[in-house]
């Protein structure tokens, strides 16, 4: 079946812009993650969602970082005036039931790069 | 807080098998997972072991789990150069809400003919 789906695959903007990033998930997935990759870095985890609501929202580095999963599908992270230091590829992941012995596996997307020039 | 090391580079010969080890510190982990990444690709899942665990094989894949040293190794055997990659250990502690992964910086992986 169809795996987690990240779009647009790269975004260039400038600094102080807003932008907008997509990830679907697999079907039937309660959960969904974000994490974001800087270059030559691990997946550092900035949100995660079970269902509709953020359940763990430690990671975002600050205010001008904000995600939504309205109807506990698609997720949109939304970086409000972005700096250069947001520039990395930023990653979703989506898990049958993070609770379910077995079922708690993260599948990961392709990834966003973002570069903010 | 949480805290994965892995080695940076590691260079091995076509048909040699491949060793990728990790250290952690959270002692409350309760699966710990080999993720592979190509270049400019996303993270694949390779295999993952359960705390409770101390081998894992799957195929050309076993994972080892020294759980009272905190470390766990990646074997893969007759390494190929499709292998070439990154290659992150990753853990998810038992407190975190959720099962957020914590990662280590990556260890690449240079398969030569």
């Amino acid at each position: 079946g169809a795996g987690v789906s990240q779009t647009p695959s790269n975004k260039v903007t400038e600094k102080g812009k807003y932008v907008e990033l997509r990830c679907d998930p697999i079907s039937g997935h309660t959960a969904l993650y974000w994490y974001r990759q800087s270059l030559g870095q691990g997946p550092e985890f900035l949100i995660y969602f079970q269902g509709t609501g953020a359940a763990d929202d430690s990671g975002l580095p600050n205010d001008r970082f904000f995600a939504v999963r309205p109807e506990g599908s698609v997720s949109t992270l939304k970086i409000q005036r972005t700096e250069r230091g947001d520039s990395a590829m930023y990653l979703c992941a989506s898990s049958l039931n993070p609770s379910g012995v077995g079922q708690e596996t993260q599948y990961f997307g392709p990834g966003t790069r973002l570069l903010v020039l | 807080g949480e805290d994965v090391e892995q080695s940076l580079f590691l260079s091995v010969r076509e048909g040699d098998s491949s060793v990728i080890n990790c250290t952690y510190t959270d002692s409350s982990s309760t699966y710990l997972y080999w993720y592979k990444q190509e270049p400019g690709a996303g993270l694949q899942l390779l295999t993952y072991i359960f705390s409770n665990m101390d081998m894992k094989q799957d195929q050309r894949l076993t994972v080892l789990l020294n759980k009272k040293d905190k470390h766990l190794s990646l074997r893969i055997a007759d390494t190929q150069t499709g292998d070439s990659a990154i290659y992150f250990c990753a853990e998810s502690p038992l407190k975190a809400a959720g099962n957020k992964l914590t990662f280590g910086g990556g260890t690449r992986v240079l398969v030569k003919p």
